[in-house]
């Protein structure tokens, strides 16, 4: 079993509704967890972070944590086609290096 | 300097030849990580080092791959031997602190063993 395990995809969305990522961790003792964009042939960059269960929102981002089902998931709304990238999860356990999930490929259609 | 620079960006070698892949991290950040992403996968954890020292090299692997990493700034990764399914992108990040607030990831050494 993957530590972070993500659905590849794609998942596709029509421009202007919500995009939903979902990431479950295995490792009870991640306390950081972050999801990050990835474009095509380019390296990824930081989009969120969230280490505390429920909710955290920036701009169209919402990020949001539950450790009980160890479950992270990432909410986009009004996606624009500029969104359509990979976006991988991330969860960060002591003094571990961050440990990537698969990446979920999204596609916004116009 | 400005971001994390890799070089060579590009590296086309032989199966059962060496090579160093260099990342050069944002000045002062005091943690440098490797990673390793074959085509259409996620990232592969590989090694990081909080200054000079690799607390977690758990993700080398195989003894064909080692890093160090000097003056608390520069690393390097070596490749001995190189087979065919070590060709992947590898990426190198910095963070300050070792924090694991933010990565920033340099744009990464394409490598393909032939």
């Amino acid at each position: 079993q993957k530590e972070v395990e993500q659905n590849s995809g794609p998942l596709s969305v029509p421009e202007g509704a919500i995009a939903s990522l979902n990431c479950t961790y295995s490792d009870r003792g991640s306390q950081s967890f972050f999801w990050y964009r990835q474009y095509s042939g380019k390296s990824p960059e930081l989009i969120m972070s969230i280490y505390s269960n429920g909710d955290k929102e920036d701009g169209r981002f919402t990020a949001q944590l539950n450790k009980a089902s160890q479950y992270v998931s990432l909410l986009i709304r009004d996606s624009q086609p500029s969104d359509s990238a990979t976006y991988l999860c991330a969860s960060a356990s002591g003094r571990r290096a961050l440990t990537f999930g698969s990446g979920t490929r999204l596609q916004v259609q116009p | 300097g400005a971001g994390v620079s890799q070089s060579p960006s590009n590296k086309v070698t032989e199966k059962g030849k060496d090579v160093e892949l260099r990342c050069d991290p944002i000045s002062g950040h005091t943690a440098l990580y490797w990673y390793r992403q074959s085509l259409g996968q996620g990232l592969e954890f590989l090694i990081y080092f909080q200054g000079n020292s690799a607390p977690d090299k758990s993700g080398l692997p195989s003894d064909r791959f080692s890093a160090e990493r000097t003056g608390g700034s520069v690393s390097t990764l070596t490749i001995q031997r190189t087979q065919q399914e070590d060709s992947a992108v590898y990426l190198c990040a910095s963070s300050l602190d070792g924090g694991k607030e933010k990565l920033f990831f340099g744009s990464g050494t394409q490598l393909s063993v032939l």
